[in-house]
């Protein structure tokens, strides 16, 4: 089966880095996504990964490992409006993408 | 630019009702999506267009039909609600299915007494 894994819930102070986690296993691998979901709001576009390596992005960055099905998410420099979901998601061989529960950020000050 | 906008924001439904969610972007992709959002699990996708006049069946399509007639407009119908459809719904859009980003509406709260 299919399966995207993420903590569910991680604590980090104001100012800190954090690194979120994701692991994935699909029928096929076309891309992996980050998205950032404000409480009550809809998912924003973050990142995007289809080769090994890291993208940075500002203070945001995404790394993928294809070989280990292992991806993460590093938030730098962390701003309490960073506190949110982040939603990891693995495209699969029928381009349609399979979509992990979320990790909750919570940033203390 | 609206990007995508969905209707009703939230609404509370009668069980065994009939209800179309509606869909509406103007940043003319090819493809669109609906999923549905419930505590504790990711986003499941129901059914996708990848292009107009065409329409799949996603991971959950049970109880939901969809159309595409056109670029802009991809409504979500139930035909016969109930409780366990209860959940926040979002459209989504893409200019490509292989190879673009999803874009998401705001999202229908929905709840089916």
């Amino acid at each position: 089966g299919q399966n995207i894994d993420q903590p569910t819930e991680m604590t980090a102070t104001e100012g800190a880095i954090v690194q979120i986690n994701c692991t994935y296993q699909t029928s096929g691998f076309n891309g992996l996504f980050w998205y950032q979901q404000h409480a009550g709001e809809a998912p924003t576009f973050l990142s995007y990964n289809v080769l090994d390596g890291l993208e940075e992005k500002g203070r945001f960055s995404s790394f993928l490992s294809r070989s280990k099905g292992y991806s993460y998410l590093l938030l730098k420099e962390l701003q309490m409006k960073d506190s949110a979901s982040y939603l990891c998601a693995a495209r699969d061989s029928n381009y349609q993408l399979i979509w992990g529960a979320g990790t909750k950020l919570i940033i203390k000050p | 630019i609206a990007g995508i906008t969905q209707a009703p924001t939230s609404q509370i439904l009668a069980a065994g009702r009939r209800m179309t969610l509606r869909c509406t972007q103007d940043m003319r992709h090819n493809a669109m999506y609906w999923y549905r959002q419930d505590l504790g699990l990711g986003l499941r996708l129901i059914h996708y267009s990848n292009t107009a006049g065409t329409t799949g069946k996603g991971e959950v399509p049970d109880g939901y039909s969809v159309s595409r007639a056109n670029t802009d407009d991809f409504p979500l119908t139930l035909a016969s609600a109930v409780p366990s459809q209860t959940s926040v719904y979002f459209c989504a859009s893409s200019d490509s299915a292989e190879t673009d980003t999803q874009y998401f509406g705001p999202g229908t709260r929905l709840t089916v007494l």
